[in-house]
């Protein structure tokens, strides 16, 4: 069991557009993270959030938004999509200091 | 912020054969991760182990944190091995820096 749930699986967008995509942690995981990884690299974090704070931010530009809602759910949004945004999108939960479960992921295509 | 090196970057190996994948890091840690990550995209969690040695089957893993390695063991590979092996670390605020992995394909 991952801990964690994404969606949409898989997501096809235009140049330009905007995305959101959806991470829904199993019930007691108050922390979410979001990571980018691009073909043939290791993921690279985007943002952390805990109790519905922004804990940590990578080094993305301000196109790339998060946050997280009471339920500790969250969604990461993209605008002004680039070809280069097209990666699998990972979201974990874990406690401080403690194992990371990631999800199966969401793979965004920009066409 | 912390480097993870990891190698060899690829690995070709027979069925039944044995494997050593490490993973270096720049500077303290006390959280390690080994994954697996399938052809889905899936990360499959192998180990938690910021410091010592862990065994679950034939998988094994050592982290030396004073020496900034950990090593991952596999023995009588399986071609359900095959995949990408990712070693992860962080320090203090929970963010995991991962390596570059490991390519590991295993031959019939």
């Amino acid at each position: 069991d991952a801990g964690v749930t994404q969606s949409p699986t898989h997501l096809i967008k235009t140049r330009g557009q905007h995305v959101t995509l959806r991470c829904s942690p199993i019930s007691g995981h108050k922390s979410v993270s979001w990571y980018q990884q691009v073909l043939g690299q290791g993921p690279q974090f985007i943002f952390q959030y805990y109790e519905k704070e922004e804990r940590g931010r990578g080094n993305f530009p301000d196109r790339f938004s998060a946050r997280q809602f009471p339920n500790y759910s969250s969604e990461l949004n993209v605008n002004a999509l680039l070809l280069g945004d097209s990666a699998l999108y990972l979201c974990a939960v874990g406690s401080m200091n403690t194992e990371a479960f990631f999800g199966q992921g969401t793979r965004l295509t920009v066409v | 912020g912390i480097q993870v090196e990891q190698s060899p970057p690829d690995l070709i190996l027979q069925e039944g054969a044995n494997s050593t994948l490490r993973c270096n890091f720049s500077d303290s840690v006390n959280n390690l991760q080994w994954f697996h990550q399938n052809p889905w995209g899936q990360l499959i969690n192998l180990f938690y182990i910021p410091s010592g040695t862990k065994q679950n089957g034939r998988l094994s893993a050592t982290t030396v944190a004073t020496e900034r390695y950990s090593l991952l063991y596999i023995s009588s590979s399986q071609t359900t091995d095959s995949g990408v092996y990712f070693c992860a670390v962080g320090f203090g605020n929970e963010k995991l820096t991962f390596g570059t992995g490991t390519r590991l394909t295993i031959i019939p």
